[in-house]
C-alpha cells in the first residue's frame, strides 16, 4: 500500500524558517518524481515544487524561488521541503503527493497518491 | 488568479448528470498538455479522479468521465451521489509559466 506522510508543520513568525518531510512507503520511491502542493486555509491548491527521480532537476513556483529549497533522499524513501524567508500567504497546508514516473516531469505531471498534509502556519 | 478557469460552483440532484469546466488557453490546454481532474471531500486530501485527459485510475467509478477539445477539458459525473459532493479540480502544464497549474475548483452540491 502506497503511503505518503508528511511531519513538520508548525507555527513559526514571519521571516522564519521550517523544514517539512515526507516519508514514503509502498512503492518504488526512486522511480517517480514528486511534488509538494499547497492549500491555503479556504481556498484552492497550488503546485509549489517537483524534484526529479535522481533529485537532477527541480522546479519551484515562482511565489517560492529563492525561498524554498525541495530535496529527497531515495535511501531513505524520504521527501522534504525546506522552507525560509516564510510570509504570512505561506501559510498552508503542504501536501506531498507522488508525480509522474515518466521522463517529461513537471510538462506531464499527475498526482496519483497524497499525503494528509502538514499545517504550517506563519503569523506573530 | 488561475491560468484554468472553473465555475465556482455546480449542482445537480440526485441521479442527475453534471459536467465541470476548465477553460485554458494556448500555452496549456490547448498545447496538448494532458489534463487530470482530482476530487477533494470535505477534510481530506485530494484524490485523482482522471489523469491523461480521459483515464481513470482503478477504481474510480465509471460514472466519472474526462474529455478536452480546443483550450477546454470537461469532467462529466453521471448519476449523481450524495458522496459526489466535494471539490473538483483540474490540471495541466502552463508552457508560458513553466509551471504545474490548477484550476480554482469546482464546488459541487448534490441537492
Amino acid at each position: 500500500e502506497v503511503q505518503l506522510v508528511e511531519s513538520g508543520g508548525d507555527l513559526v513568525q514571519p521571516g522564519g524558517s521550517l523544514r517539512l518531510s515526507c516519508a514514503a512507503s509502498g512503492f518504488t520511491f526512486s522511480r517517480y518524481w514528486m511534488s509538494w502542493v499547497r492549500q491555503a486555509p479556504g481556498k484552492g491548491l497550488e503546485w509549489v515544487a517537483n524534484i526529479k527521480q535522481d533529485g537532477s532537476e527541480k522546479h519551484y513556483v515562482a511565489s517560492v524561488k529563492g525561498r524554498f529549497t525541495i530535496s529527497r533522499d531515495n535511501a531513505k524513501n524520504s521527501l522534504s521541503l525546506q522552507m525560509n524567508s516564510l510570509k504570512a500567504e505561506d501559510t498552508a497546508i503542504y501536501y506531498c503527493a507522488r508525480d509522474t514516473l515518466r521522463s517529461c516531469g513537471g510538462e506531464c505531471s499527475s498526482f496519483d497518491y497524497w499525503g494528509q498534509g502538514a499545517l504550517a502556519t506563519v503569523s506573530s | 488568479q488561475s491560468v484554468l478557469t472553473q465555475s465556482p460552483s455546480v449542482s445537480g440532484a440526485p441521479g442527475q448528470r453534471v459536467t465541470i469546466s476548465c477553460t485554458g488557453s494556448s500555452s496549456n490546454i490547448g498545447a496538448g498538455y494532458e489534463v487530470h481532474w482530482y476530487q477533494q471531500l470535505p477534510g481530506a486530501a485530494p484524490k485523482l479522479l482522471i489523469y491523461g485527459d480521459i483515464h481513470r485510475p482503478s477504481g474510480v467509478p465509471d460514472r466519472f468521465s474526462g474529455s478536452k477539445s480546443g483550450t477546454s477539458a470537461s469532467l462529466a459525473i453521471t448519476g449523481l451521489q450524495a458522496d459526489d459532493e466535494a471539490d473538483y479540480y483540474c490540471q495541466s502544464y502552463d508552457s508560458s509559466l513553466s509551471d504545474v497549474v490548477f484550476g480554482g475548483g469546482t464546488k459541487l452540491t448534490v441537492l
